[in-house]
């Protein structure tokens, strides 16, 4: 299983709003309505911000956003804040209990 | 919701380790877990997943073979037994908890370094 694409890394400004991608293939990302995304600060564990694609756990920010469209999803952050300066990292359900994820993505907020 | 992994540390190649998970604040024996590990300059990756009662387990295939996955429904404790490890299997190893739709909740990880 092969990994998803993100970008390497991304900035933004206070107050901007990012997006970053996630492509995967018909056999993980487009085949199941199934993608997460996790947020990561250094020296801690991953956390959950979205799940099956669109759907925030309760506590995380309407500034987080997510949407598939085909073999990509994205996730997009809106009014970005000093916080959000962290790892983002998409993850997709690939068929019998197994999941795949993205190389991570490093947010630099300036 | 509170996973505390332990038991890394530093092994030679082809040595062994045993990772544990102390589980609490959740009824540990209603959900299915994986591990997963992030290796330095390296995305996550999925390695396994045990389901509630242990009737079924599975690999990713860069550890199927020499890792095992298993539980303890009555401590509440997951474990992942690590064989023949090899300078790749480095990485900071995670216990995190399956909700069937998506991977909720992460502990804080213990680090695995495989090196003479």
């Amino acid at each position: 299983q092969s990994a998803l694409t993100q970008p390497a890394s991304l900035s933004g400004s206070p107050g901007q709003s990012i997006t970053i991608s996630c492509t995967g293939t018909s056999s993980d990302v487009g085949n199941f309505h199934l993608v997460s995304w996790y947020q990561q600060h250094p020296g801690k564990g991953p956390k959950l911000i979205i799940y099956e694609v669109t759907k925030r756990p309760s506590g995380i920010s309407n500034r987080f956003s997510g949407s598939k469209s085909g073999n990509t999803a994205s996730l997009t952050i809106s009014g970005l804040q000093a916080e959000d300066e962290a790892e983002y990292s998409c993850c997709s359900y690939a068929g019998s209990s197994s999941w795949v994820f993205g190389g991570g993505t490093k947010l630099t907020v300036l | 919701v509170q996973l505390v992994e332990s038991g890394g540390g530093l092994v030679q190649p082809r040595g062994s380790l045993r990772l544990s998970c102390a589980a609490s604040g959740f009824s540990f024996s209603d959900y299915s877990m994986n591990w997963v590990r992030h290796s330095p300059g390296k995305g996550l990756e999925w390695l396994s997943y045990i389901s509630e009662t242990s009737s079924a387990k599975y690999y990713a295939e860069s550890v199927k073979g020499r890792f095992t996955v298993s539980r303890d429904n009555a401590e509440n404790s997951l474990y992942l037994q690590m064989n023949s490890l090899r300078a790749e299997d480095t990485a900071i190893y995670y216990c995190v908890r399956d909700s069937a739709t998506y991977l909720d909740y992460w502990g804080q990880g213990t680090l695995v370094t495989v090196s003479s």
